[in-house]
């Protein structure tokens, strides 16, 4: 059973910083993206940020472009997004999501969900 | 950057009948390899979002064939045949087509 846990979120100042984790199993991690998505309170879904299987390829949304940054570690299975210079606007759920992926293809949906972890920043 | 524009926003439905929503994007979703990469998701209150379909019209695992997608280019619909209580929600339509990745605004379905 493919199983998405994601953790880290907590209260933290403008110009703060938190690591988000995301860790996996149920299937062969180092084969697929990952994405995290985030929801402002009482918003919709905004995509943040994805990771490409073998690591090399990283992309972000323009809102978080030069702060924060995402990372694998495929000996374990796990996600990183690193959250520098935090601002108000960031405070949302952030959702780690499996981006199904094709071999040699592009990631194309998200099929798996973590419950999702809040981050406020608040002073 | 893609814009993915749902209607209607918010739905009211009667149990049993069937239930539409449309998504329009402001530009073609067929990628370079020939799919199209537009998803739908299901967000039940105080739930993750969980897919229902993806590649426009492919149900997701476990998901009640009650659901089902259509559409292509710019033009796409998710229809309820009929609508059950578990239904209620907020629907988003997704493009994986582009980065970045775009949802639409949410479709609240409402009994």
């Amino acid at each position: 059973e493919v199983q998405v846990l994601d953790s880290g979120g907590g209260l933290v100042h403008p110009g703060g910083s938190l690591r988000l984790s995301c860790v996996t199993s149920g299937f062969t991690f180092r084969t697929y993206a990952i994405s995290w998505v985030r929801q402002a309170p009482g918003r919709g879904l905004e995509w943040v940020s994805g990771i490409r299987d073998g690591g090399t390829r990283t992309d972000y949304a323009d809102s978080v472009k030069g702060r924060f940054t995402i990372s694998r570690d495929n000996s374990d299975n796990t996600i990183y997004l690193q959250m520098n210079s935090l601002r108000a606007e960031d405070t949302a759920v952030y959702y780690c999501a499996r981006d199904f992926t094709m071999s040699g293809g592009p990631p194309t949906h998200f099929d798996h969900w973590g419950r999702g972890t809040l981050v406020t920043v608040s002073s | 950057e893609i814009v993915m524009t749902q209607t209607p926003l918010s739905s009211p439905v009667t149990l049993g009948q069937p239930a539409s929503i449309s998504c329009m994007s402001s530009q073609s979703l067929v990628h370079s390899d020939g799919n199209t990469y537009l998803s739908w998701l299901q967000q039940r209150p105080g739930q993750p979002p969980r897919l229902l379909i993806s590649t426009i019209s492919n149900r997701f695992s476990g998901v009640p064939d009650r659901f089902s997608g259509s559409g292509a280019g710019t033009d796409f619909t998710l229809k309820i045949s009929r609508v059950e209580a578990e239904d209620v929600g907020v629907y988003y339509c997704l493009q994986s087509t582009q980065y970045p990745r775009t949802f639409g605004q949410g479709t609240k379905l409402e009994i």
